[in-house]
C-alpha cells in the first residue's frame, strides 16, 4: 500500500510569509507526529496526534506553529509569518496504535522549506 | 529526562570493513524501546530494529547487528562486511511512556557513515 505522503515536496518562501505543508498518512493508522530536521541535525520533535486530538504539541517551536487533523487522516503544519530560522526538512510519521505500544514509525519524505 | 547520544558525528570505511554505530541513552523509565533507523541521500528514513528494554538478546539481520546492553544503556549497531550502499546518516532512538501516552521517538543527532569503494 502507500506509504506516508507529504506534500509539497519543496517549498520556498519570502520570510513573513505564512506556509502550509501536508501529510497523508497511512491508511488506518491513528498516530500521526510531525519532526523538523534542520540542516545536518536529528530530528527535532514537534506535535503528536492521536486521532484528530493533539494530546502532546510541547515541541512545537513558537505559537506561529499550528497543526491540525481531520477525519483521523490528513494533517497541516501551518507556519505563520515565517522565520529563516524555520528553513529546515519537515517530517511527517505515522503509525497504528491500538495496544501497539512499540510499532515503528512509518516517515514520509518531508518537506524541504526555505525561507529566504 | 529521556536523551539519545551519537557521538560519532561521521565514519568514513572502506568497503568490506566492519564499522559499529554508538548510541547511549538515558531514561528513567523501567520499559522504554529503542530503535534504529537509516537515512539514505534521498531522505526518506528507512526502519530498521526496535527493541524493547526486557529483551537483550542481541539481533543479527544479514550484515547487521546490535548489541543491547542495559548495563551501559547502549544500543550499538555493526554493520559487517560494509558496502557503499550502506552510505547513510543512521539514526538511534528512545520511545518511552514516561509522562503519557505519546510514545515520541526521541532521536540522536545521527552518525553519517561514508563507505568508500
Amino acid at each position: 500500500g502507500a506509504g506516508v505522503s507529504q506534500s509539497p515536496s519543496n517549498k520556498v518562501t519570502e520570510k513573513g510569509k505564512d506556509v502550509e505543508l501536508r501529510c497523508d498518512p497511512i491508511s488506518g493508522h491513528t498516530a500521526l507526529y510531525w519532526y523538523r530536521q534542520r540542516l545536518g541535525q536529528g530530528l527535532e520533535f514537534l506535535i503528536y496526534f492521536q486521532g484528530n486530538s493533539a494530546p502532546d504539541k510541547s515541541g512545537l517551536p513558537s505559537d506561529r506553529f499550528s497543526a491540525e487533523r481531520t477525519g483521523e487522516s490528513v494533517s497541516t503544519l501551518t507556519i505563520q509569518r515565517t522565520q529563516q530560522e524555520d528553513s529546515a526538512v519537515y517530517l511527517c510519521a505515522s503509525r497504528w496504535s491500538f495496544g501497539s505500544y512499540n510499532s515503528p514509525l512509518h516517515f514520509g519524505n518531508g518537506t524541504r522549506l526555505t525561507v529566504t | 529526562a529521556q536523551k539519545v547520544t551519537q557521538a560519532q558525528t561521521e565514519i568514513s570505511v572502506v568497503e568490506k570493513e566492519d564499522v559499529t554505530l554508538d548510541c547511549v541513552y538515558e531514561t528513567r523509565d523501567t520499559t522504554y524501546y529503542l530503535f534504529w533507523y537509516k537515512q539514505p541521500p534521498s531522505g526518506e528514513l528507512v526502519f530498521l530494529i526496535r527493541r524493547n528494554s526486557f529483551d537483550e538478546q542481541n539481533e543479527i539481520s544479514g550484515r547487521y547487528s546490535w548489541n543491547f546492553q542495559k548495563s551501559t544503556s547502549s544500543f550499538n549497531f555493526t554493520i559487517t562486511a560494509s558496502q557503499v550502499v550502506d552510505s547513510a546518516v543512521y539514526f538511534c532512538a528512545l520511545s518511552t511512556n514516561y509522562g503519557g501516552a505519546t510514545n515520541k521517538l526521541i532521536f540522536g543527532t545521527g552518525t553519517l557513515l561514508a563507505v568508500q569503494p
